[in-house]
This record gives structure tokens, sequence and C-alpha cells, in this order.
């Protein structure tokens, strides 16, 4: 089954710390992924994607077709970071047909 | 540009009355996706519409749902009878697709959240 697995659901660092949220996918075809963002009382909206290799606000996240993961990375964590983050795959059946994983809430403390 | 506007942003209502849903895409986007969140399911693509015209609805959980497009500006999502499994948050995106060209982000509305009594 394609699906997107987001392991937790809440993941607390404290300010200056590595963040890691992980992300793994089942796709039998050539995935196409992303990570969409939730602030607090904003819209959901697209962190980055996988296609475009580009850092946004300190973020990463590499393809790993071997482990079928595309974790989010960030060196050192900031209080503005705080939000829920959703990774999402892209079906490909024509159009952008998005599957996304439960999120996790990321909370970075003082 | 105010983005996606979804109205209303609450709902509540009794079981068995007629829901609609309402959502502006943003000017210009050819694509739109009605998509619902739940605590057990997260995030699901309902259907999806491209120049107006739905292209995949095998999202939509039963006939109880259906989704217009009339314009390029206005699409509806209803829910008639409504049950309380339908409560949930209901999401609208628009996105521009040309041709086989990659598509543009999806941008996303606040959302509406239904309550069903």
């Amino acid at each position: 089954a394609q699906r997107v697995t987001q392991p937790e659901k809440l993941l607390s660092v404290f300010k200056g710390a590595p963040v890691e949220l992980k992300c793994n996918y089942s796709y039998s075809g050539s995935p196409e992924l992303f990570w969409y963002v939730q602030y607090s009382r904003q819209r959901l909206q697209l962190l980055l994607r996988h296609i475009s290799r580009e850092s946004i606000k300190g973020f990463t996240a590499d393809l790993n077709k071997g482990e079928t993961s595309f974790h989010l990375k960030k060196p050192f964590a900031q209080e503005e970071d705080s939000a829920m983050y959703y990774c999402a795959l892209n079906l490909g059946t024509g159009f952008q047909k998005l599957v996304f994983g439960t999120g996790t809430r990321l909370l970075v403390s003082p | 540009d105010a983005g996606v506007i979804q109205s209303p942003r609450h709902e509540v209502t009794e079981m068995g009355q007629e829901v609609t849903l309402r959502c502006k895409p943003i000017s210009g986007h050819n694509s739109l996706f009605w998509y619902r969140q739940t605590m057990m399911r997260g995030l699901e693509l309902l259907i999806y519409f491209n120049n107006n015209v739905p292209i995949d609805d095998s999202g939509m959980p039963e006939d109880r749902f259906s989704a217009k497009m009339p314009n390029a500006s206005f699409s509806t999502l209803k829910i008639q009878p409504s049950e309380p499994r339908d409560s949930a948050v209901y999401f609208c995106a628009s996105s521009f697709r040309r041709g086989s060209v990659r598509d543009q982000p999806q941008h996303f509305g606040d959302g509406t959240r239904l309550s069903i009594l």
C-alpha cells in the first residue's frame, strides 16, 4: 500500500538542539516527497520538496531510497520552528495527488 | 492576494442536516483539491478538479458527499445527510497546472471545522 509514516506525534527539544523529524514512505514507483508545515494559527504551507534540494529556514531533507525515508533535519532548532510538520508523498497519477502522514508536532523550548 | 478562502470557518449542525462548505481558489489557479482531516486518518484527499472538471473523486467516502465547481472561482463540498462521523476539518487547496509541466505547490485555505451532533 502507498503510505507515509511519521512515527512521532510529538517531538520536544530545547532551543539550539538538533532536530530530526522522521518520515518513511511506501511506494512502488519513483517517489516525489514534500514537507508541509503549519504554524500556530496559520495555514498549511509547503516547506520544501525533495526535487528542489533546497534548504528552507535551515531545514533540509534528503531522500534515501534504500531506507525509503525522507527525514527533515535542522542542526539548531529555534523557538519559531515550533509547529506541526507533515510529510507528503505524490502518487504522481497525472496530477499532484498527495498522501500525507499524520504529522509530528515539534515543540522547541527556550 | 488573500489566498484560498473557505467558508464557513466553523459549522455545527445536527445529524441529518445538509452541510455545504465553500471554497474560493486563488485567482489564476486551475486545480482545486478538497481534503478532510481527522485524528484517526490524518489528511486525506477527497476530490480533485482541473479546469473545473472533476478528475479524481476516488477519495469521496460515500454518496452522501458531493462536490461541484461551477466556475473557476468557486467550489462547494456538500454532505447530505450529515452524520456524526463526518465531523472533521475540511481543507480546500488550489494550484496551477500547465500541461505536462510539474505542478506548482498547493496553497491551502484555513479549513472549515465541521461538527455534526
